[in-house]
């Protein structure tokens, strides 16, 4: 599978602990976006990462979130201190580089569970 | 802050009937307005998109149509089919990353 993938696909964990999520873009795309969607509503944008650049971050919920990508590669997203609140599928999404539009592409998401 | 309305939030139509989605935006700079299908438990996926420099585009079943001075846009899909069955999600982009998304419409289609 070329596509968008991400690990895990489903996440349960205690309130209070941290979690880390992992994205692997398509390869040849140097943009890579984090999305929280929870249910019945569209996906909302948390931060956007251009090769390594984290180039937008302040739509990330609180403190507690952080994302990287240390080699432009693969991303990952953490949640610290983790809160019921933050149930919720996460998307990450690709897309190729350029000038123009191009189509962004979604992976599979991670449901997150906090009990 | 922007945002983007979608209407309606859930749709039924007799199979064969057509399906219209508006959604409206507030953004004046958006200039690229996709539509993404969702099945349940499945990621977003791509179905027809429109530049601001375009009116209509329209791609065998499903069409979208934008009016940048209303800042409306819609999605119109015809003889309807079972498997349209999904949520549909509308966005609109300024930008490199500014995406916001609709808040979907659930569309049923009754066989």
């Amino acid at each position: 599978d070329t596509g968008v993938s991400q690990d895990p696909r489903h996440k349960i964990t205690k309130r209070g602990q941290n979690v880390t999520f992992r994205c692997d873009p398509i390869s040849e795309h140097n943009r890579l976006y984090w999305y929280r969607q929870t249910l019945g509503q569209g996906p909302e944008f948390l931060t956007y990462f251009q090769n390594e650049a984290q180039l937008e971050k302040s739509r990330l919920l609180s403190d507690r979130f952080s994302a990287e990508r240390p080699k432009g590669s693969f991303s990952t997203l953490e949640i610290q201190r983790t809160e019921q609140g933050d149930s919720a599928m996460y998307l990450c999404a690709s897309r190729a580089p350029g000038t123009g539009i191009s189509e962004q592409f979604f992976g599979p998401g991670t449901r997150l569970t906090v009990l | 802050g922007e945002n983007v309305e979608q209407h309606p939030s859930t749709l039924s139509v007799q199979e064969g009937d057509s399906a219209v989605i508006k959604c409206t935006y507030s953004d004046s700079a958006s200039n690229y307005f996709p539509w993404y299908k969702q099945e349940l438990g499945k990621r977003p996926q791509l179905i027809i998109d429109i530049r601001s420099n375009v009116g209509e585009k329209k791609d065998q079943r499903i069409a979208v149509t934008l009016n940048k001075t209303a800042k409306h846009f819609s999605l119109h899909i015809t003889e309807t089919q079972p498997e349209d069955s999904a949520v549909y999600f509308c966005a609109a982009i300024s930008g490199t990353y500014k995406y916001i998304f609709g808040t979907g419409t659930r569309l049923k289609v009754l066989a």
